[in-house]
This record gives C-alpha cells, sequence and structure tokens, in this order.
C-alpha cells in the first residue's frame, strides 16, 4: 500500500552495528506498528504506538527500541544487530474505531544480519 | 507460545474447490478475529474478520466461522481461484482491535489450474 512506506526495502549489516529502520504514512492514522515475519512463525508485535506521546511493548520488543517523530513517521531502532534478528519487518497503521479495525501494511524491510 | 495455532502450514487445492484453513485460539478475552492475505513481496491485507457476537461471516467467496465454545475459527474458501494463491493469517486481538494483534504462523495456499 503506497500510503505506507517503508525505508530502506532490504538491508544487510554487520552483527554488532546499529540500524533504523522507517516508516512513514499519509492515511493520517494515529496508531502504528512494527511487527517481525519469521518462516513457520507468521506475524509478532515488536512495539506499537497509540498516538505520539504513547509507546506500548509488544509481544518481542527485547533488543528493540523505537521513536515515533510525528503522527505520520514511525521508526524502528536495533541498537546492536545480531543474526537472529535476520527476518522481514512491517510497519502498520490503523486508526482507531470504525468497523473493520484494519491494520494497513507497508511492504516490508527485509534486513540480513550476518 | 504461540496464542493463536493455524493448521495446515501449506494447502494445495484446485481450481473451483474449497479452500478451509483453521485456526485456535487460547485467551477468551480475545474478542476480534480478522484474516490477512499476503501476496509475495506485498505486506498482508485485511481479508475479512469477525467478532464473536455471530458465529458466520461471508464476504463474496470468503466466509468465517467461528466456534465460541471450541475457541477456533476457520476460513472458507468458496470456488477456489489461483488468484488465491497467497499466504493467509488468521489473527485476534482484544478490545475489538485496539490492542495488540497476535497472529497465526500461516498457511501457503496454492491453487491449480
Amino acid at each position: 500500500d503506497a500510503d505506507v512506506t517503508q525505508t530502506p526495502r532490504n538491508r544487510i549489516t554487520k552483527t554488532g552495528k546499529r540500524i533504523m529502520l522507517e516508516c512513514s504514512q499519509t492515511k493520517g492514522h494515529d496508531r502504528m506498528y512494527w511487527y517481525r515475519q519469521d518462516p513457520g512463525l507468521g506475524l509478532r508485535l515488536i512495539y506499537y504506538s497509540f498516538d505520539v506521546k504513547d509507546i506500548n511493548k509488544g509481544e518481542i520488543s527485547d533488543g528493540y527500541s523505537v521513536s515515533r517523530q510525528a503522527q505520520a513517521k514511525f521508526s524502528l531502532s536495533l541498537e546492536s544487530a545480531i543474526p537472529n534478528q535476520t527476518a522481514l519487518y512491517f510497519c502498520a497503521t490503523s486508526d482507531f474505531g470504525g468497523g473493520r479495525n484494519e491494520q494497513f501494511f507497508g511492504p516490508g524491510t527485509r534486513l540480513t544480519v550476518l | 507460545q504461540q496464542q493463536v495455532k493455524q493448521s495446515p502450514q501449506s494447502l494445495i487445492v484446485q481450481k473451483g474447490g474449497i479452500s478451509i484453513i483453521n485456526c485456535a485460539y487460547e485467551n477468551t478475552a480475545f474478542d476480534y478475529f480478522p484474516w490477512y492475505q499476503q501476496f509475495p513481496g506485498k505486506g498482508p491485507a485485511l481479508l475479512i474478520a469477525i467478532r464473536p457476537d455471530v458465529s458466520e461471516k461471508k464476504e463474496g467467496r470468503f466466509t468465517i466461522s467461528f466456534n465460541k465454545s471450541a475457541k477456533q475459527f476457520s476460513l472458507h474458501i468458496m470456488d477456489s481461484q489461483p488468484g488465491d494463491s497467497a499466504t493467509y493469517f488468521c489473527a485476534a486481538s482484544m478490545e475489538w482491535g485496539n490492542n495488540d494483534m497476535r497472529f497465526g504462523a500461516g498457511t501457503r495456499l496454492t491453487v491449480k489450474p
């Protein structure tokens, strides 16, 4: 969905390096999420934010940090990358309430940690 | 441990057949159960969702069946088409989706022409 963009789309880095993944949205949604996808494990929530001042840990937050710079921007950082953080990372957004409570996902960032 | 268990991991169906994917959950506080569809190279997209006050929801060829007492729900794809070939994820959350979402492991569906 072009309304949710992620940069970079692919990244290869080395163990111990700091890396930041960025997410921007033009949907005007208050809520933003970071997930990682691993084969056989589905999607797991890392962090979520209901507004600029509200950050919540998800199921697997250890080793990650986030920053909500503005309503439209939500960044995920790996302070010291390790190989088991190799995964496909997705950002998503949603609007509060509404009938479908739909989350809109970005195209993903494929991260490889060597 | 995974709070939402999904099966099968992969499924092959002939064109025109019925595809059935099953999910089971443990947390009785879950009250919102969506299914997401993901094509290769794309992010997941919401396909259909149900709340536990109904036992079935249908949208076109896609139907969710929900069994609250068994803590199970399933996706049925009628008249499956090659274009339905994708990975399907069930999920569950509390507060009607206004809370963190727990996803199943995914089912890779292949519909053969």
